[in-house]
């Protein structure tokens, strides 16, 4: 069964540091891993999408690389906000069945 | 450019009941995907349209049905509603590729099954 994991589940930290989210896939026949925030009440807004046969992509201070042989991905965020205060999810986009598998999310806090 | 719509925004049925969900996607967007987001098991792929047609379906019954217009709006159906149905159900459209490409999610349907 395909499955994505999101570690850890809460997160949180004082405004300005840099931090990590995790991500991992048990079926490494992804055709892309894509990261997403969603907000208290509202839909979801797409951040960061990998194709397979890339390493990582950047958006402003947003990084996220994906290591296929090892089954994860991370999701770099420098110089934290509480802007940046939402839920984060993964989701890999399988190549079996062109369907997308979603993590549970990380609930980020950032104190200001 | 005006985003992804979707109405209503919040429903209350009662069991055995119907609903039909409208999702309106991004002017010159072909695709529409709809998910299923819930507590307990989180986001969950419904299916999604191309060019009227349903072109993928996650693992749902078959109580769960939609349709797209020549004009790309999508609507998603449920019959028979039960419990565990409510959930907030998100429509996402794109340009062509669904899912393989970056999908404009809209607000959601918060259905509340009684």
């Amino acid at each position: 069964k395909q499955e994505v994991t999101q570690i850890p589940a809460a997160l949180s930290v004082p405004e300005g540091e840099n931090l990590v989210l995790n991500c991992s896939f048990t079926d490494s026949a992804i055709y892309n891993l894509q990261w997403f925030r969603q907000d208290p009440g509202k839909g979801l807004t797409s951040l960061l999408l990998i194709q397979s046969s890339q390493r990582e992509q950047t958006s402003g201070r947003l990084n996220a690389s994906l290591d296929k042989s090892s089954g994860r991905s991370t999701l770099y965020i420098a110089a934290s906000q509480p802007g940046d205060s939402a839920t984060y999810l993964c989701a890999g986009l399988m190549d079996s069945n062109y369907q997308l598998i979603w993590g549970a999310g990380t609930k980020l806090i950032i104190k200001p | 450019k005006a985003g992804v719509t979707q109405t209503p925004r919040y429903l209350i049925k009662t069991r055995g009941q119907q609903v039909t969900l409208s999702c309106s996607p991004i002017s010159g967007h072909r695709s529409v995907s709809w998910y299923q987001q819930t507590p307990g098991q989180g986001l969950q792929f419904l299916f999604e349209y191309f060019s009227e047609t349903q072109r993928n379906k996650g693992n749902f019954p078959g109580r769960f049905s939609g349709r797209q217009f020549s004009n790309s709006r999508s609507e998603m159906n449920v019959s028979t509603l039960e419990l565990g149905d409510s959930a907030l159900y998100l429509c996402a459209s794109s340009s062509e590729g669904g899912a393989q490409e970056t999908q404009y999610f809209g607000p959601g349907t918060r259905l509340l099954v009684l």
